[in-house]
């Protein structure tokens, strides 16, 4: 079975703070998919990234930052000079092949409030 | 592009009355997925289409709830009768399928049962 964990319930940081979020995923398949959902107040998940498991590459876009590292099954989202645009409640999902589909299995988010 | 919609954005309902969600899909896209969350949870699936076939509904809560995707494209979802529990928010989203399977979300319609 897959599973994901977001432990950390509640961040709150000042604007321009670093603020770094953690995912924790389960699964014995080797091959998967992570990704990173934002939903801001307005209800709407809205896809940040994607990674593969073939694919640890680090990534960085604009003030966003992942950190895949398959040693530790973790899958970090850091936001650099944070704005109080980034308060949203932010999902990590894993997706695997299950039965002929793509089985996807959500976190139960971090809501990350950005205080000016 | 336009975006999933669905509708209506907001319903409310007293216990034991019936209730649909209608989710239009982007175009092209042939998995759409409802999912229900609760206030201060993540989503949880109840059922995932692939083109107008079910391909997990494990965890639809079949004696109330029921879904169909008609011809592939606009998709409904209905509870009957609905339960004070069932107050939430339902969300359809949609992909390409395949490996990549990125979610494309709609707004959600939020479900209030009095």
């Amino acid at each position: 079975a897959q599973k994901v964990t977001q432990a950390q319930t509640e961040i709150s940081v000042v604007e321009k703070e670093d603020v770094t979020l953690d995912c924790v995923y389960e699964t014995r398949d080797t091959t998967y998919y992570l990704f990173w959902y934002k939903q801001p107040p307005s209800g709407e998940l809205v896809f940040l990234i994607r990674r593969n498991s073939f694919d640890e590459q680090n990534e960085i876009s604009g003030r966003y930052s992942w950190n895949f590292q398959k040693s530790t099954s973790s899958f970090n989202f850091t936001i650099t000079a944070s704005q109080v645009v980034d308060s949203a409640v932010y999902f990590c999902a894993l997706s695997v092949r299950s039965g002929g589909y793509q089985k996807v299995t959500f976190g139960t988010g971090t809501k990350l409030q950005v205080i000016p | 592009e336009a975006g999933v919609a669905q509708s209506p954005r907001y319903k409310i309902i007293e216990k034991r009355q019936s209730v649909a969600f209608w989710c239009n899909p982007i175009s092209g896209h042939a998995t759409l997925y409802w999912y229900q969350q609760i206030l201060g949870q993540g989503p949880k699936l109840l059922i995932q289409f692939q083109n107008n076939g079910v391909v997990d509904d494990s965890q639809l809560p079949k004696d109330r709830f029921s879904a169909e995707r008609l011809k592939g494209v606009d998709s409904t979802l209905k509870i009957q009768p609905a339960k004070l529990e069932d107050s939430a928010v339902y969300l359809c989203a949609t992909g390409q399928g395949g490996g990549q399977n990125i979610q494309y979300f709609g707004a959600g319609t939020r479900l209030s049962v009095l």
